[in-house]
């Protein structure tokens, strides 16, 4: 079982719906969470990070985490053509190590 | 404030020769990760080092290896170099301590030939 765990997509949305974007990870014991955008050529950029249950709302992005069920996921409201990219889900397990999914492919249709 | 420095951006090496990376964190910064990025594997981690001492490392060889300055920046050393190398080689900064969120440098294109 890989650590993190995302579907790799692509996932395509029409502009203006909600993207959904979902993660999951095996350690227990994982502390802080992390979402970061990489398009194409670049590197990631880091977008939101959530450390306890619930929400975490950022403009049209919000990160939700559930520890029990070891879930992560983000949100992107009024997506839009320059959404379009791969989202990395990142997750720190407390020992000094940040573990990064493969990533999904997000595409925002106009 | 200026971003995570990586230098060189592009580097093209021969099978069995060695590199070296440099990376100089955001000012104030004093945990430096490595990953290596490459289409297959994904982001993969290498090492974290803190206050110069290097806490967690990936599962790589023993090729790869990296320390940290007082100043922060670190490097990391790749020796005898294979073809299955070639990579994009990133590294991330940290406020630190522990658990904080982690800035991209723009990354290092390693080709191995």
């Amino acid at each position: 079982q890989k650590e993190v765990e995302q579907n790799s997509g692509p996932l395509s949305v029409p502009e203006g719906a909600i993207a959904s974007l979902n993660c999951t990870y095996s350690d227990r014991g994982s502390q802080s969470f992390f979402w970061y955008r990489q398009y194409s050529g670049k590197s990631p950029e880091l977008i939101m990070f959530i450390y306890s249950n619930g929400d975490k709302e950022d403009g049209r992005f919000t990160a939700q985490l559930n520890k029990a069920s070891q879930y992560v996921s983000l949100l992107i409201r009024d997506s839009q053509p320059s959404d379009s990219a791969t989202y990395l889900c990142a997750v720190n397990t407390g020992g000094f190590k940040t573990i990064f999914g493969a990533g999904t492919r997000l595409f925002v249709k106009a | 404030k200026a971003g995570v420095t990586q230098t060189p951006r592009y580097l093209i090496k021969t099978r069995g020769q060695q590199v070296t990376l440099s990376c100089s964190p955001i000012s104030g910064h004093r945990s430096v990760s490595w990953y290596q990025q490459t289409p297959g594997q994904g982001l993969q981690f290498l090492f974290e080092y803190f206050s110069e001492t290097q806490r967690n490392k990936g599962n790589f060889p023993g090729r790869f290896s990296g320390r940290q300055f007082s100043n922060s920046r670190s490097e990391m050393n790749v020796s005898t170099l294979e073809l299955g190398d070639s990579a994009l080689y990133l590294c991330a900064s940290s406020p630190g301590p522990v658990n904080t969120e982690a800035f991209f440098g723009q990354g290092t294109r390693l080709t191995v030939v």
